[in-house]
């Protein structure tokens, strides 16, 4: 019953390999980003979908392409990897809360990507 | 220029005594200030949501506060399983941004 879960869990490959992570949430929340985090733990944003439409595309090189076939979906692509594109990619949903609109995020438990 | 910085990188306390992590922030439109707790190996878990200054909350030996300028996360008494990376996180307008953590170990 994991709220949102990502596959796989550890990548390890060469450079110049394509590689893909993908992602599946079962809260009904109709928001769903990809962020990176480094060695010293920042969490930066990458993309982010709305009910299958991208809403935020951070300033990602177009190696980087994400697919949303569905709300309850979202993927990553990869091409070409570079050893700089080695972190931990967190898939996170989020639905609105408080009078603000803030959204809350649930994250997945990581897929960490090793390029050599 | 949007940002968020936490203090410090890192802390140790002993079991029992109480500390507080810092969050200062420059953000505008803010929509809510969060903090979540990360586990080694897993993804964040959401604590609280803040809205606007002067506002608390709190969850068991956990309070969140909040100015306009900076948000403080008060641990009381912990325990070795508070142990774990706290992060805060602010959000405007579609734009969420993440500080880089204070990295919190709690000794028996």
């Amino acid at each position: 019953d994991t709220a949102v879960s990502q596959t796989p869990k550890y990548l390890v490959t060469q450079m110049g390999n394509d590689k893909s992570i993908k992602c599946e949430q079962n809260l009904g929340h109709d928001t769903m980003y990809w962020y990176k985090q480094d060695s010293k733990k920042f969490l930066k944003i990458m993309f982010s979908y709305n009910n299958k439409e991208l809403i935020i595309n951070e300033t990602v090189p177009n190696r980087f392409s994400p697919k949303s076939p569905d709300k309850a979906h979202l993927n990553l692509h990869i091409n070409s990897l570079e050893l700089g594109d080695s972190a931990v990619y967190f898939c996170a949903s989020s639905q609105v809360l408080g009078p603000s609109g803030a959204n809350v995020l649930t994250f997945g438990a990581g897929s960490r990507l090793t390029v050599l | 220029e949007d940002q968020v910085t936490q203090s410090p990188e890192a802390l140790r306390l002993q079991e029992g005594e109480s500390s507080s992590l810092n969050c200062s922030y420059t953000v505008s439109g803010l929509r809510g200030l969060f903090w979540y707790r990360q586990d080694p190996g897993k993804g964040p878990e959401f604590l609280f949501t803040l809205y606007s200054a002067g506002e608390e909350k709190e969850k068991e030996r956990l309070k969140a506060t909040l100015t306009k300028k900076e948000s403080f996360l008060h641990i009381t008494a912990p325990k070795p399983e508070d142990s774990a990376t706290y992060l805060c996180a602010v959000e405007s307008v579609n734009k969420f941004y993440f500080g880089s953590g204070t990295k919190l170990n709690v000794k028996p």
